[in-house]
């Protein structure tokens, strides 16, 4: 298994700019994950699905970001408009539950993004 | 989900052990302690979990005390490989999904 992929790696674009994020979890995978990732606020949790379905979304900061899941095998995260302070590492991550504990997370290597 | 202490640095020679320590005093008894570690520049990487008894990988081992107030990850011979912040979290394996981590312990491994 190629392991959680991530495009783009790196993403630079100025202020006011729409920024798409993707994913494409482990396939077999049921929950897929966003974290956003800067020297300030450490690693955090921003959104995570289940079976495709937005589950916890209490650390999107604002209004200008958003997720979504359409299928099993893919997932976007979107800053519209993109400021500054958006710059940061992003990270997507899945895992599978299996009967009734929840196994560890897998990480992709992360969208390093930077709007100038 | 109880929070964890780690020191914020160490130091270990390359072929010693590392030995990590992470308290977490208020962890409940439905809750298992987790290691992730992440290596520059990479996501976070999965190490080992356990509750109570003491749990051996191919990566690690965990020893967690008695009243599982606190824990210590032991990298048994150390690469320069396995610099690295390494985090500790308890969560219960049955609740809410998320993973909350803190600063965690920037490991350096010195030839």
């Amino acid at each position: 298994d190629a392991g959680v992929i991530q495009s783009p790696r790196h993403e630079v674009t100025e202020m006011g700019q729409e920024v798409t994020l993707r994913c494409k979890p482990i396939s077999g995978h049921d929950y897929l994950f966003w974290y956003r990732q800067t020297m300030m606020r450490g690693l955090e949790l921003l959104i995570y699905f289940n079976n495709n379905v937005p589950i916890d979304d209490s650390g999107m900061p604002e209004d200008r970001f958003s997720a979504k899941m359409p299928n099993a095998s893919f997932s976007t995260l979107k800053i519209q408009p993109s400021e500054p302070r958006d710059s940061a590492v992003y990270f997507c991550a899945s895992s599978f539950r299996s009967g009734s504990s929840y196994n560890e997370q897998f990480f992709g290597p992360g969208t390093r993004l930077t709007v100038l | 989900d109880a929070k964890t202490t780690q020191p914020p640095s160490m130091d270990c020679a390359e072929g010693r052990a590392a030995n990590l320590p992470c308290n977490h005093s208020t962890i409940s008894g439905n809750e298992y302690v987790y290691w992730y570690r992440q290596i520059h520049s990479q996501g976070p990487q999965y190490i080992i979990h356990g509750l109570k008894n003491n749990e051996t990988n191919e990566m690690a081992s965990l020893i967690i005390t008695e009243d599982r107030k606190s824990s210590t990850l032991i990298l048994p011979h150390a690469t320069l490989r396995d610099t690295a912040v390494y985090y500790c979290i308890v969560r219960t394996p049955r609740g809410a999904q998320k993973l909350v981590f803190g600063q965690g312990t920037r490991l350096t491994i010195n030839p």
